[in-house]
């Protein structure tokens, strides 16, 4: 099974910060990667799909990179809905997996 | 508006059964591909089972394989998930969720629409 490592596993950052998470998979995933953000007491909410293919209805400020093994989401500029916990899932291959979380908070 | 609500969620006894619903509205439910994702509170997401669009391909998780099953009845909107010999590390909020299907000409798997979860409790 593919392992997705996502790093940090906790940030905090201020309103307005831009902000980096990253997740690296154990093998060549090409560009089938999934960023979600997560709410407490909510399901996740698909952001990025395709590795950096906005979602509709997402706000611009959050953006996707990467292909193979090593992708990153970045937050522009961080605002006060955004603190929240974030994962990557891969689906290049069954079983599909899920990164283990980035939770951003408030500085 | 598309959506998922779960249901069939509760406390059960180890080694016991329980099905999990997902009624599916809002959208043509017959052609998406669909998931079910665990929880387990306070800690990551897993991805647990996937349906074809048709029920003709059904994957799992290794932990769950030969206990849990995927199902769907297209006629009536449904998915489910037949859960048997049930362990503590079963316990879980259960999600469904739905591909995202053709989008320019190709077809995705990621996950757009997401139930609000039925929680899963294995305990004696």
């Amino acid at each position: 099974a593919v392992q997705l490592t996502q790093s940090p596993s906790s940030l905090s950052a201020s309103v307005g910060d831009r902000v980096t998470i990253t997740c690296r998979a154990s093998q060549g995933i090409n560009s089938a990667l999934a960023w979600y953000q997560q709410k407490r007491g909510s399901p996740p909410n698909l952001l990025i799909y395709d590795a950096s293919s906005l979602e509709s209805g997402v706000p611009s400020r959050f953006s996707g990179s990467g292909s193979g093994t090593d992708f990153t989401l970045t937050i522009s500029s961080l605002q006060p809905d955004d603190f929240a916990t974030y994962y990557c899932q891969q689906f290049n291959s069954y079983p599909l997996t899920f990164g283990g979380g980035t939770k951003v908070e408030i500085k | 508006q598309e959506q998922l609500v779960e249901s069939g969620g509760g406390v059960v006894q180890p080694g016991r059964s329980l099905r999990l619903s997902c009624a599916a509205s809002g959208f043509p439910f017959s052609r998406f591909g669909l998931h079910w994702v665990r929880q387990t509170p306070g800690k990551g997401l897993e991805w647990v089972a996937t349906i074809s669009y048709d029920g003709g391909q059904k994957y799992y998780t290794d932990s769950v394989k030969g206990r849990f099953t995927i199902s769907r009845d297209n006629s009536k909107n449904s998915l489910f998930l037949e859960m048997s010999s049930l362990r503590g590390d079963d316990t879980a909020i259960y999600f469904c969720a739905k591909e995202q299907g053709w989008l320019n000409g190709l077809y995705n798997y990621y996950l757009d629409v997401w139930g609000k979860g039925t929680t899963v409790t294995v305990s004696s």
